[in-house]
């Protein structure tokens, strides 16, 4: 079946532009997870939703940073007045159930976010 | 809180040499740990998992124990290949509720003829 997918897969903001980032999970999917990967760096965690609630959001680095999964699917990632430090790869994950630590998260190809 | 270091790269081999990728962590509980690869292009693959203490994972030829004592989840092959190439990133799943990763930094491994 279809994996996760992310658009754009690519995008070049000026610093102070706003921009959104999709994810459409594996359909069935419960939990969704952002992380940002910075160059050369491991991916580190932005926020997680369980269906469309959004249990933690500790990872996001400022209030700039927003992200909604309004009907349990699909989510977006808004970064509002972007700065250069913004610039990275944007991974979104899901998992087809809620809780366990054993579960498998599977990743989308990410978003290349370049801030100039 | 939960971390990982993991063997910093680029790490060159030859075609059939034997691999070891080193990767320690530090966590309470007891968290499930993974190897993910990134293929040049490509996104995050899981390349295989360990959820308790001397459970092996294992898929492609390459395999990692869980050792608890030593906090350690070290990825190894005993015959890369140039396909291999790629970088490797060690992890760990949070005990407990949902599972929110914590990744090491990577490491890049390449394979020549």
């Amino acid at each position: 079946g279809a994996g996760v997918s992310q658009s754009p897969r690519y995008k070049v903001a000026k610093r102070g532009q706003d921009v959104a980032l999709r994810c459409d999970p594996i359909s069935g999917h419960v939990s969704l997870f952002w992380y940002q990967q910075a160059l050369g760096q491991g991916p580190e965690f932005l926020t997680y939703f369980q269906n469309e609630a959004q249990l933690d959001k500790s990872g996001l680095p400022s209030d700039r940073f927003f992200a909604e999964r309004p009907e349990g699917s699909v989510s977006t990632l808004k970064i509002q007045r972007t700065q250069q430090e913004d610039s990275a790869v944007y991974l979104c994950a899901s998992s087809l159930a809620s809780q366990g630590a054993k579960e498998t998260q599977y990743f989308g190809p990410g978003t290349r976010l370049l801030v100039l | 809180g939960n971390s990982v270091t993991q063997m910093e790269g680029p790490v060159t081999l030859s075609e059939e040499a034997f691999l070891t990728i080193n990767c320690t962590y530090t966590a309470t509980g007891y968290p499930s740990l993974f190897w993910y690869v990134q293929y040049p292009g490509e996104g995050l693959q899981l390349l295989l998992k360990a959820t308790k203490a001397d459970d092996k994972g294992s898929n492609k030829g390459f395999e990692a124990t869980y050792r608890k004592e030593t906090t350690s989840f070290h990825l190894e092959k005993g015959s890369v290949q140039v396909s291999d190439s790629a970088v490797y990133f060690c992890a760990l799943g949070a005990s407990g509720g949902y599972q929110k990763v914590t990744f090491g930094t990577g490491t890049k491994l390449q394979v020549i003829p």
